[in-house]
């Protein structure tokens, strides 16, 4: 069974702080992951995607990929209100066809 | 901007009934997919279509059947609702091994 853990929270943190949210995954040969973000009562909108090892920032956003641990992180720098979400985690293990599993989702809770 | 809409956004259907869910991309994806998504349990992978006419039994497929005979639809059907089924239906679409993308989200309630 191919697995995606998260923590699933709530993790508060005040405004102005860093957000870190973690994930692991079960198999070697995942290639490609993605976080995504999802109000209440609404879908999951993508918000980073990271396919090689190392950081990747967008805005205040950052994604971090560690195939070696089978771990990716998402840090939310200078957090908002508006962060308040479930941030869910996502890693594709379908090889070439690419079949997409996800975390249960972490609940951030940003505290003005 | 990619665009994949689901049919109905609230659903209200009787125990036994057949009930279909229609999901329709307009980006040419080779993936799409059916997920449900309950408190506690996040979103569990029911059925995936990597092409037409194929598809691949995800987590949780009892009960479901699915049926993608264009490349831009891909339908979920309850092929006898029962009230465990009432839950947030969610369609998404992908290149091979990028991104999804979902639609707005179907949720229906078997009483």
């Amino acid at each position: 069974q191919k697995e995606v853990e998260q923590n699933s929270g709530p993790l508060s943190v005040p405004e102005g702080a860093i957000a870190s949210l973690n994930c692991t995954y079960s198999d070697r040969v995942s290639q490609s992951f993605f976080w995504y973000r999802q109000y209440s009562g609404k879908s999951p909108e993508l918000i980073m995607s990271i396919y090689s090892n190392g950081d990747k920032e967008d805005g205040r956003f950052t994604a971090q990929l560690n195939k070696a641990s089978q771990y990716v992180s998402l840090l939310i720098r200078d957090s908002q209100p508006s962060d308040s979400a479930t941030y869910l985690c996502a890693v594709n293990y379908g090889g070439s066809q690419g079949n997409l599993i996800f975390g249960k989702g972490t609940k951030l809770s940003v505290k003005p | 901007d990619v665009k994949v809409t689901q049919s109905s956004r609230y659903l209200v259907k009787r125990t036994g009934e057949k009930v279909f869910l229609e999901c329709v991309q307009d980006m040419d994806h080779e993936n799409m997919f059916w997920y449900r998504q309950d408190p506690g349990l996040g979103l569990r992978l029911i059925y995936f279509s990597y092409d037409v006419k194929m598809k691949e039994k995800g987590d949780i497929p009892e009960g479901y059947s699915v049926s993608r005979e264009k490349k831009e639809r891909f339908s979920l059907i309850l092929e006898s609702a029962s009230t465990n089924q009432t839950s947030m239906y969610l369609c998404a679409s992908s290149l091979r091994v990028t991104e999804a993308f979902f639609g707005q989200g179907t949720r229906l309630t078997v009483v």
